[in-house]
């Protein structure tokens, strides 16, 4: 079946660390994304991209890299300047060819915390 | 600016009864999108329902059924005869124009709705 998959589930992160968490999709999708949700509060934008090679910073991207070579994969990068990682995050994507309003497909979420 | 805004954080209803999610936006744009999503407990969103700035017919699928207000910005849904499986967080988002061809869409809090059998 097409859909998007995440892994790991469950990450850790030591101090000073950098880690990537995982976001590949087979629904040929144009468009990824990457969210951060916090206990009790939406999901805020840390990068999308349009197309293969090519990717904008969301509303916190501080703190976080991505990387865009091919069309299924979308990795994020968190890295150690980014203090307070401890998330639920989030993958998704969408069609954006002519068309506006498509809704995104969600993955199932990598939980990152803290060692 | 957009911005989302679900007032209410929990709701907790015994099962069989009605509830309403309720959901006020603001935007500029003249044409967007809102966008109802479900949160289970594995964590994935499952999208529910998109409406366009241009139609505000209701909508009915089933126990679900939302109502879009443009006068009052508010897109808000309705379960009918609620059901201990329809325990979850529940997002409202909106979408204005699109920006290099990726949709941008902003998220309300979230509704965390019980049902208790």
């Amino acid at each position: 079946d097409g859909g998007i998959t995440q892994s790991p589930k469950y990450l850790f992160r030591k101090e000073g660390q950098n880690v990537t968490l995982s976001c590949e999709q087979n629904l040929n999708h144009d468009a990824m994304y990457w969210y951060r949700q916090d206990p009790g509060q939406g999901l805020r934008l840390i990068y999308y991209s349009q197309i293969v090679n090519d990717f904008q910073k969301g509303d916190i991207a501080e703190g976080y890299s991505v990387s865009r070579e091919k069309k299924e994969s979308f990795p994020l990068t968190v890295t150690s300047a980014q203090k307070n990682p401890t998330a639920f995050y989030l993958c998704a994507s969408s069609i954006v060819r002519g068309r506006i309003g498509q809704p995104q497909h969600f993955g199932d979420g990598t939980r990152l915390s803290i060692l | 600016a957009q911005k989302v805004t679900q007032a209410q954080t929990e709701i907790s209803v015994v099962e069989k009864e009605d509830v309403t999610l309720d959901c006020v936006y603001e935007t500029r744009d003249t044409t967007y999108y809102l966008f109802w999503y479900k949160q289970p407990p594995s964590g994935e969103l499952v999208f529910l329902i998109r409406r366009n700035s241009f139609d505000e017919q209701n909508e009915i699928s089933g126990r679900y059924s939302w109502n879009f207000q443009k006068s009052t910005s508010s897109f808000n849904f309705t379960i009918t005869a609620s059901q201990v499986v329809d325990s979850a967080v529940y997002f409202c988002a909106l979408s204005g124009l699109i920006i290099q061809g990726a949709q941008k869409l902003v998220f309300g809090q979230g509704t965390r709705l019980t049902i208790n059998p």
